[in-house]
């Protein structure tokens, strides 16, 4: 089956801790996106990807760090340098920036 | 700066009635246009989308939107509703031409179909 998975789907954050989330992706998509999701906010873009070994920053990419090192995987780090980590994180991917995106099911990130 | 507008935060529909959720953005030319729905704890499926052609478009479950470039709307709607269409649903937007950072979403609005 063709999709995007995050694992883990929840995640416990200590007070000055670093955690990963995965997004792994198998629909052969050049581009790759994260979003927040707090109640009553919408998404809010984190970072974004076009293509491997390029990622730019979007609305809200303090605290928050990436890489994509292969096509397929486009890791978020939360740092210990983002206060309020709690919220709903989801992954997207696309063909291309114009192009419809499709989403993860998403982690949810609590702290302990 | 493109932006996308939901009015209502929150609707409230009896199963069976008909619904229209609204969507604006703000845009100098004609922009990609989707809707997406969001179950609780769950990401977004797209319902459908608009690039050209017919401005009505119809999507999945039942669903169909009408793109009016008088009044840089794109509204979803369908004719009677489920008590599992209950749901978060996203208006989003891209530039024609490409945007680098993809869609523009709105903050969304919450359906709630009352028996």
């Amino acid at each position: 089956d063709g999709g995007i998975t995050q694992s883990p789907k929840y995640l416990f954050r200590k007070e000055g801790q670093n955690v990963t989330l995965s997004c792994e992706q198998n629909l052969n998509h050049d581009a790759m996106y994260w979003y927040r999701q707090d109640p009553g906010q919408g998404l809010r873009l984190i970072y974004y990807s076009q293509i491997v070994n390029d990622f730019q920053k979007g609305d809200i990419a303090e605290g928050y760090s990436v890489s994509r090192e292969k096509k397929e995987s486009f890791p978020l780090t939360v740092t210990s340098a983002q206060k309020n980590p709690t919220a709903f994180y989801l992954c997207a991917s696309s063909t291309g920036s114009t192009e419809t995106q499709y989403f993860g099911p998403g982690t949810r990130l609590l702290v302990l | 700066a493109q932006s996308v507008t939901q009015p209502d935060i929150h609707i409230t529909v009896s199963e069976g009635a008909s619904l229209e959720l609204r969507c604006n953005y703000s845009y100098g030319a004609t922009p990609y246009l989707f809707w997406y729905v969001q179950s609780p704890g769950q990401g977004l499926q797209l319902l459908l989308k608009y690039f050209s052609g017919d401005t009505l478009v119809q999507g999945i479950k039942g669903f169909e939107a009408e793109f009016k470039r008088s009044q840089s709307s794109f509204n979803l709607r369908k004719p009677s509703v489920h008590w599992s269409d209950a749901a978060e649903y996203f208006c989003a937007v891209v530039p024609s031409g490409g945007g680098a950072d993809g869609l523009t979403f709105g903050k969304g609005t919450h359906l709630i179909i009352q028996p």
